[in-house]
């Protein structure tokens, strides 16, 4: 399995929004509705932000969103706020109990 | 209220193996898989290997099968991940992570603090 490919950086002044593209195959992102999104803080475990491509977990803001056409999600974080400065990773079911994460993105709060 | 504990830092020489634990409380351990993820220095997030605590079946990503072992110990409700055959490339931050909130599944709900494996000569 490959990594899902995903965009090294974005960026966004406060207020702002930014939106990261996910990039897989028919085998993960496009045989599957199980994309789920990960928020990743230098020297923290990573945190829930979407999953099943549009749900968001309880404490989640809705500033946070998400979407998939085809073989591509995407996560999209409107209002950007000075702590959504992270790194963001996608993540796919690829069937038979496996799963792939993205090569992840830097989100950059200007 | 729901917890995973993993066991501390370790520094291994390349060709040897390292075994992390992960803990789980607050809640019923055997209703929920436990999976493996791994955060190499400049590196993304790898998905190494799941494992069904109540059967003990497991499933390993292509890239580490063979020198991954995940098994689990239901009397105290811990899950093991053994690394065999180190290499330097294995110097990682290794996390377990549960599946599911009792409603959906297929993605990472809570998480261990992360366990920092080093391997160096």
């Amino acid at each position: 399995q490959s990594a899902l490919t995903q965009p090294p950086s974005a960026s966004g002044s406060p207020g702002q929004s930014v939106t990261i593209s996910c990039t897989g195959t028919t085998s993960d992102v496009g045989g599957y509705n199980y994309i789920s999104w990960y928020q990743q803080h230098p020297g923290k475990a990573p945190k829930l932000v979407i999953y099943e491509v549009t749900k968001r977990p309880s404490g989640v803001p809705d500033r946070f969103s998400g979407s998939k056409s085809g073989n591509t999600a995407t996560l999209t974080v409107s209002g950007l706020q000075a702590e959504d400065d992270a790194d963001y990773y996608c993540c796919s079911y690829a069937g038979i109990n496996t799963y792939v994460f993205g090569t992840g993105t830097k989100v950059t709060v200007l | 209220q729901l917890q995973l504990v993993q066991s501390g830092a370790e520094v291994k020489k390349p060709g040897a193996s390292v075994k992390v634990s992960c803990k789980a409380s607050g809640y019923t351990f055997t209703s929920y898989y436990m999976h493996w993820v791994r955060l190499a220095p400049g590196q993304g997030l790898e998905w190494m290997g799941t494992i069904n605590p109540s059967t003990g079946t497991t499933s390993y990503a292509e890239k580490i099968q063979g020198r991954v072992t995940l098994t689990r110990d239901t009397s105290t409700s811990t899950v093991y991940m053994e690394l065999s055959s180190l290499k330097s490339e294995d110097t990682a931050v290794y996390y377990c992570g549960r599946e599911g909130n009792g409603y959906d599944f297929y993605f990472f709900d809570n998480w261990g603090q992360g366990t920092l494996v080093t391997v160096s000569s």
